[in-house]
């Protein structure tokens, strides 16, 4: 079945070391979107991709970057780590423009000591 | 500022009531509203949509009405059941699906057997 996967599931990290946090979907979509979500504030865009090579930034992005290239994959990179980038990440995907529907990965918990 | 607001946090519903879970919204340029479910250590899932030129939708037990002269939407679960119990986003799309979603704080549901 397709589907979409994140990982690290988990992961812990020191202050200003850099950190990749990959996504992989199936489906062959064309839209990829980075979202986080803290307490207090529902889940906030970083990144968006329309399709290979075509990044996008969020409403929360600085700090991040992302790459694609191809349509399975957009890893999202912290530069930097920050203890204020402490947060779930979840990765998401949409067919084409013209559709609103997203799916959305499991997760993953990322800890900046 | 919060353009997607869900101003209950949580919300208790004995089973086999009416749950009723609110949204507000400030931009008018949105035209198209989801709700997502989300469990614990989960990624959210699409329950229900509606687009801007409609005033309710329905799927089984879930019911969706927009009211866009008050930029109110409400989301109904009848008959309330456990599995039910879960954190519900609404989120917000403008620019006919192109960009990432809005989304809001979220509601906690906790249906009580």
């Amino acid at each position: 079945d397709a589907e979409i996967t994140q990982s690290p599931r988990h992961k812990i990290t020191e202050t200003g070391r850099q950190v990749t946090l990959a996504c992989h979907q199936t489906w062959n979509h064309n839209n990829m979107f980075w979202y986080r979500q803290d307490l207090g504030h529902g889940l906030r865009l970083i990144h968006y991709s329309y399709g290979v090579h075509d990044t996008n930034k969020g409403e929360v992005s600085d700090g991040y970057s992302v790459s694609r290239s191809n349509t399975e994959d957009l890893p999202l990179t912290l530069e930097s780590a920050a203890s204020s980038q402490t947060s779930v990440y979840f990765c998401a995907s949409k067919p084409g423009l013209s559709s609103y529907e997203q799916y959305f990965g499991p997760g993953t918990r990322l800890t900046v000591t | 500022d919060q353009q997607v607001k869900q101003n209950s946090p949580s919300l208790s519903v004995q089973e086999g009531r009416i749950s009723i879970l609110n949204c507000d919204y400030t931009n008018s340029m949105f035209d198209y509203f989801l709700w997502y479910k989300k469990y614990p250590a989960e990624g959210p899932t699409f329950l229900i949509s509606i687009s801007s030129i409609k005033d309710k939708n329905e799927d089984g037990r879930f019911t969706v009405f927009l009211n866009k002269s008050a930029k109110h939407l409400s989301l109904h679960i009848v008959p309330s059941q456990p599995g039910d119990s879960a954190v519900y986003f609404c989120a917000a799309s403008s620019g006919g699906g192109a960009d990432g979603l809005t989304f809001g704080k979220g509601t906690h549901l906790i249906i009580q057997p």
